[in-house]
């Protein structure tokens, strides 16, 4: 099964409103990345987690490693924040990234 | 400011042809680069990653390879493509040593004809 499990796989929502996103690991993660795919490609990093939250402007972060899960926040949602968002675990210091089958996230004006 | 970038942008190539992709990274000494791949409207499969010069560990076998030749430059190629490699190739890096975070590429778009 998938080591990543990240939900929901696509989410509509009007401007201004918050939503919420979430990755369940079935194995033991070390430390959580989340991205934001734009619509040209270009990958962008939000957050890079250990265990704990992090917050920059209106998005969220929490990676809790004993219950297995992180969550991504975002507040009064805007329109360029459009696009896929991927969570990625690192396990064991292995120099890879395991991914989330990401959540297509439409913003409508 | 470290900066990374992929050559070429996007590329139509033929079955059966030779294929190379680069990747630069300036401003930072020693980075650990990777190699990923993602299908149309899919997820990132990870290829392979390299921590030094001159070594390159493969992550998942596609027919293709991977050097370090430089520090800073991270190369993949194929001898032969085939139609299974179109996609979106990406490169990143991220700091020396484990448990930190990866910075992307613009990437490179490949259609296989």
């Amino acid at each position: 099964g998938d080591k990543v499990k990240q939900s929901p796989s696509a989410l509509s929502l009007q401007e201004g409103t918050n939503s919420a996103l979430r990755c369940n690991f079935s194995i033991a993660a070390t430390t959580v990345q989340w991205f934001l795919q734009n619509p040209r490609g270009s990958l962008i990093n939000l957050f890079y987690l250990v265990p704990g939250t992090k917050e920059n402007g209106r998005l969220k972060s929490a990676f809790d490693s004993k219950e297995s899960y992180s969550t991504l926040h975002i507040r009064d949602a805007q329109l360029e924040d459009s696009g896929t968002y991927f969570c990625a675990a690192e396990m064991d210091s292995n120099y890879q990234l395991i991914w989330g089958s990401g959540t297509k996230l439409i913003i409508k004006p | 400011a470290q900066t990374i970038h992929q050559w070429p942008v996007a590329e139509i190539k033929a079955v059966g042809s030779p294929l190379s992709l680069g990747c630069t990274i300036k401003g930072k000494s020693s980075p650990n680069l990777y190699w990923y791949w993602q299908a149309t409207g899919g997820t990132l499969q990870q290829l392979f990653y390299s921590i030094t010069v001159g070594q390159v560990e493969s992550v998942v076998q596609l027919n293709l390879s991977a050097s370090r030749p430089k520090d800073d430059q991270f190369i993949l190629s194929t001898e032969k493509l085939l139609l299974s490699h179109s996609g979106f190739y990406l490169c990143a890096w991220s700091q020396q040593g484990a448990n930190s975070d990866y910075t992307f590429g613009s990437g490179t778009r490949l259609l296989v004809i």
